[in-house]
């Protein structure tokens, strides 16, 4: 099983700043790797796919990065509209298919 | 325009029974997997398992099969998620989800507005 680890648990960072955020994956996912952003009652929204390439209508400040194992997520300017919970997740190995990491709470410094 | 639109919240004691929908609309139903995501209170995203409803083709996470059933009828439009004894556990919201590529496991492009099941006695 293909175990994703989402670092950190929670970041605190003031608008306008830059956030990183990261996410390992046990073994290479090649580059199938999407990160969502949750905000609180709402569905999961897709940001990122392909590791690197950004969803429909998903603001250019947010930028994904990394290949195999280690990936980030990087939001260039945080707006107000950003905090929320973050999560990445692998779609490439079979049969587990899918898996999540545990998410990083993003939250206003 | 894509639309995965489930069933309302329901509330349910142990060991009964339950099925809740998903109807996809505004796209060919046969050609794209539905998947099932599990989030359990104030916790993260469980992948449950994913169905093809072109061919009835299921896949299940490991560590939930046997646990429950994803069936679809693409007569209708529509997927299924189905216990036939819920527990305490159970207590979650469920989502649908698609890929966005056709007849692709993939990443999960659109998304339902969930359904939350609470089981009590």
């Amino acid at each position: 099983e293909i175990v994703m680890t989402q670092s950190p648990a929670t970041l605190s960072v003031s608008p306008g700043e830059r956030a990183t955020l990261s996410c390992r994956a046990s073994q290479s996912v090649s580059s199938n790797l999407a990160w969502y952003q949750q905000k609180p009652g709402q569905a999961p929204r897709l940001l990122i796919y392909g590791a690197s390439t950004r969803a429909t209508g998903i603001p250019a400040r947010f930028s994904g990065s990394g290949s195999g194992t280690e990936f980030t997520l990087t939001i260039s300017s945080l707006q107000s509209e950003d905090f929320a919970v973050y999560y990445c997740q692998q779609y490439n190995n079979w049969p587990h298919m899918y898996t999540f990491g545990q998410g990083t709470n993003l939250e206003i410094k | 325009e894509v639309q995965l639109v489930q069933s309302g919240a329901e509330v349910k004691k142990p060991g009964e029974s339950l099925r809740i929908s998903c109807k996809g609309s505004g796209y060919s139903f046969t050609t794209y997997w539905i998947g099932w995501v599990r989030q359990m209170p104030g916790k993260g995203l469980e992948w449950m398992g994913i169905i093809y409803p072109g061919d009835s083709d299921t896949r299940y996470s490991p560590s939930l099969q046997g646990q429950v059933t994803i069936s679809a009828d693409k007569s209708i439009s529509t997927a299924y998620l189905q216990w036939s004894s819920l527990k305490a556990s159970d207590t979650a919201m469920y989502y649908c989800a698609r890929p966005g590529l056709v007849a692709t496991l993939d990443y999960f492009d659109y998304w339902g507005q969930g359904t939350l099941v609470s089981v009590s006695s």
